[in-house]
């Protein structure tokens, strides 16, 4: 597709439940973010790749979050026995290899745990 | 002490006015720097890139002041249509990653 697309774009989920979230990627795109924005917050960095290895997950919260990236394209982020404070908007955004040019963004996937 | 900060604001502003915002960053060998703009509920886009040597774009202008680390972005003869939250971001800190500062909020009132 021509922009960076995200699913599901809400999902809402029990307390303790697993849920993934999956981001396609512009083509040709190989440096890809994940973010995630609480209400009103600003983004909260959690993860990035440059192709299929992650050289900075730092941002990831806890051990429950995980994410992995195949074929050099897209990408899951999986939240293990999901909690009330992980309800928030996760945002993807992927840009060129080797430029350092402007990130494209996803419309997000919005979590709700109940 | 976060490699990208700006105040958060919030900043209210006449329509008409002008309105800067700064930006500092940490990371002395960063090479590229954005305005993006978020509107409510929806994904930041890309405003302007930052040049060296300044650039404007209609009422916006960028700068870049490397001595100090600091970019700004200066919205001139606000519109009530510019209200939103104008982030910034800095690239090429850790191999090439992208990296946001919280971004700086503002309402433009009648």
């Amino acid at each position: 597709g021509a922009g960076v697309s995200q699913s599901p774009s809400n999902k809402v989920t029990e307390k303790g439940k697993d849920v993934e979230l999956r981001c396609d990627p512009i083509s040709g795109h190989t440096a890809l973010y994940w973010y995630r924005q609480s209400l009103g917050q600003g983004l909260e960095f959690l993860i990035y790749f440059q192709g299929n290895s992650a050289p900075d997950k730092s941002g990831l919260p806890s051990d429950r979050f995980s994410a992995e990236r195949t074929g050099g394209s897209v990408s899951t982020l999986t939240i293990q026995r999901t909690q009330q404070e992980d309800s928030a908007v996760y945002l993807c955004a992927s840009t060129k290899q080797g430029e350092l040019t402007e990130a494209f963004f996803g419309q997000g996937t919005r979590l709700t745990v109940v | 002490r976060k490699e990208v900060e700006q105040d958060p604001g919030p900043f209210n502003v006449p329509e008409g006015a002008t309105v800067a915002f700064n930006c500092t960053y940490s990371n002395s060998a960063s090479q590229s720097f954005f305005w993006y703009r978020q509107d409510c509920r929806k994904e930041p886009k890309l405003l302007m890139s930052v040049y060296s040597s300044g650039n404007e774009d209609g009422r916006f202008t960028a700068q870049l002041n490397r001595a100090s680390q600091y970019i700004s972005l200066l919205i001139r003869d606000s519109k009530l249509s510019d209200s939103a939250t104008y982030l910034c971001v800095v690239t090429g800190t850790n191999a090439g990653k992208s990296t946001f500062g919280d971004g700086t909020t503002l309402t433009v009132k009648p």
